[in-house]
């Protein structure tokens, strides 16, 4: 199946500092791919959409000049969390959509995910 | 600094049974609906999906059952093993062509007893 990565996988920094998390597919070409964010035992929670080419869409109380995501090729997409506070401490995770998966096991639909980026901020 | 989490329902079997996991979605809208697994610390694992013109789907070990009448999904895994054990999620899509985001569920661990 299509595989997704992560840079890097954990990271710890001050206060005020800013971060930057890569997500690359790794055999596909993703038009779209989508950020997510989970907080300890709770379920992923969509931040935005990162389209190719254009300004990616944000879902609604994400603040977008906090989290800066830049999708400059059909391979990566970068969420750069700036000015990082300890309550943006959290689990990122990034997906893509593979446009031309088979129909039979898995739909375009279907979202592959990376392995998740531990961000703790001091 | 961290969330107050919540408490996940968990759902304990021993190995070799069956297990049943539950979902409600939430948008009568939603046309196509995928489990995950996610183990700790790592990314959700695609296990497998329906589109809302089925009813039934099976896999390897495991079915996906769709109820759009009551908007409810399950995921039965059969013979668990101890490494099933992880949370599960289910998650709904729906949208145009633009925007085929995923809505996800509140999960359930798994946890299963050797």
């Amino acid at each position: 199946g299509a595989v997704v990565s992560q840079h890097p996988s954990r990271v710890i920094c001050k206060s005020g500092t800013s971060v930057k998390i890569e997500c690359r597919s790794l055999d596909f070409q993703a038009t779209t791919m989508f950020w997510y964010r989970q907080f300890p035992k709770q379920s992923l929670m969509l931040m935005a959409t990162s389209n190719e080419g254009s300004k990616a869409t944000y879902e609604q109380g994400v603040e977008k000049d906090k989290f800066l995501i830049n999708h400059a090729s059909l391979t990566l997409s970068t969420l750069t969390v700036t000015s990082a506070h300890p309550e943006d401490s959290s689990f990122y995770i990034c997906s893509a959509r593979d446009p031309m998966a088979s129909g039979g096991r898995t739909s375009t639909d279907t979202q592959y995910f990376g392995p998740g980026t531990r961000l703790t901020v001091l | 600094g961290e969330s107050v989490g919540l408490h996940l329902p968990t759902l304990s079997v021993q190995e070799g049974d069956n297990s049943i996991i539950n979902c409600a979605y939430s948008n009568s809208a939603s046309d196509y609906f995928i489990w995950y697994k996610q183990e700790s610390g790592k990314g959700p694992q695609f296990i497998i999906d329906i589109r809302s013109n089925m009813d039934k789907r099976q896999g390897q070990r495991v079915t996906v059952l769709l109820n759009k009448t009551v908007k409810h999904l399950s995921l039965q895994i059969a013979a668990t093993q101890p490494g099933d054990s992880a949370v599960y999620f289910c998650a709904e899509n729906w949208g145009d062509t633009g925007r085929r985001a995923l809505t996800f569920g509140s999960g359930t661990r798994l946890q299963v007893q050797p």
